[in-house]
């Protein structure tokens, strides 16, 4: 799997957007961007995920450049519950040879701060 | 929405001890994974199941086994327990076909 490499933390105010960094740049084509988030040793927790088209849900948007080397997670409005480690993880579409495990790097701290 | 449930949430041995964890995946997820999380580190990946068979391994320990069943839910069985395994365990499950998987709230085992 390719690897990634995030800022170790960030902070962001409550109610600003947080914008997360990842670098990818080693992604194959049949390669996806997932995120997910720990909230203070809770279960990690499923966010976004994408291959080359930007994405939005409920909880986020994730935005993939061109050459899909690198994408940014956004969380439109912070809030204090939104503190956690986000984890950037690529993986091969599960639908293939792969089972889909997910290879946890070193995340990003973000702390959102009132 | 049903989750993924662990049990126990908590559990205390002593060293040489075996403890056993268990992992009820959500209803209809057919593949099941393992992590194991230390104190201020990442999940580490140690095993998972596909359609109750072995489908991947990372850095589990020999002294570790794990199973998963006819009715999809699987145990992690830890034997001559260490102080390093002191940590927490994740299962998570996965219905093929979805991508995304779905993670359990753990077990804290604290070995003493």
């Amino acid at each position: 799997d390719a690897k990634t490499t995030q800022p170790t933390s960030m902070d962001c105010a409550e109610g600003r957007a947080a914008n997360l960094p990842c670098n990818h740049s080693t992604i194959s084509g049949n390669e996806y961007v997932y995120w997910y988030r720990q909230i203070h040793s809770q279960g990690p927790q499923y966010i976004i995920h994408g291959l080359k088209n930007n994405e939005t849900n409920e909880m986020a948007s994730l935005i993939i450049t061109e050459d899909r080397k690198s994408s940014t997670l956004i969380l439109p409005h912070a809030t204090l519950r939104d503190t956690a480690v986000y984890y950037c993880i690529v993986r091969p579409y599960a639908g293939g040879t792969s089972y889909g495990k997910l290879t946890f790097g070193q995340g990003t701290i973000l702390t959102v701060h009132p | 929405a049903a989750g993924v449930i662990q049990s126990p949430r908590h559990l205390i041995k002593e060293k040489r001890e075996t403890a056993t964890l268990k992992c009820y995946p959500i209803p209809r997820h057919d593949t099941v994974y393992w992590y194991q999380q230390g104190p201020g580190q990442d999940p580490q990946f140690l095993i998972s199941f596909y359609e109750k068979m072995q489908s991947d391994k990372g850095s589990i320990p020999d002294r570790f086994s794990a199973q998963q069943f006819s009715d999809y839910h699987s145990e992690l069985n830890m034997s001559s327990l260490e102080l390093g395994d002191s940590a927490l365990y994740f299962c998570a499950s996965r219905k093929t076909g979805n991508t995304e998987a779905f993670f359990g709230q753990g077990t804290r085992l604290t070995v003493v």
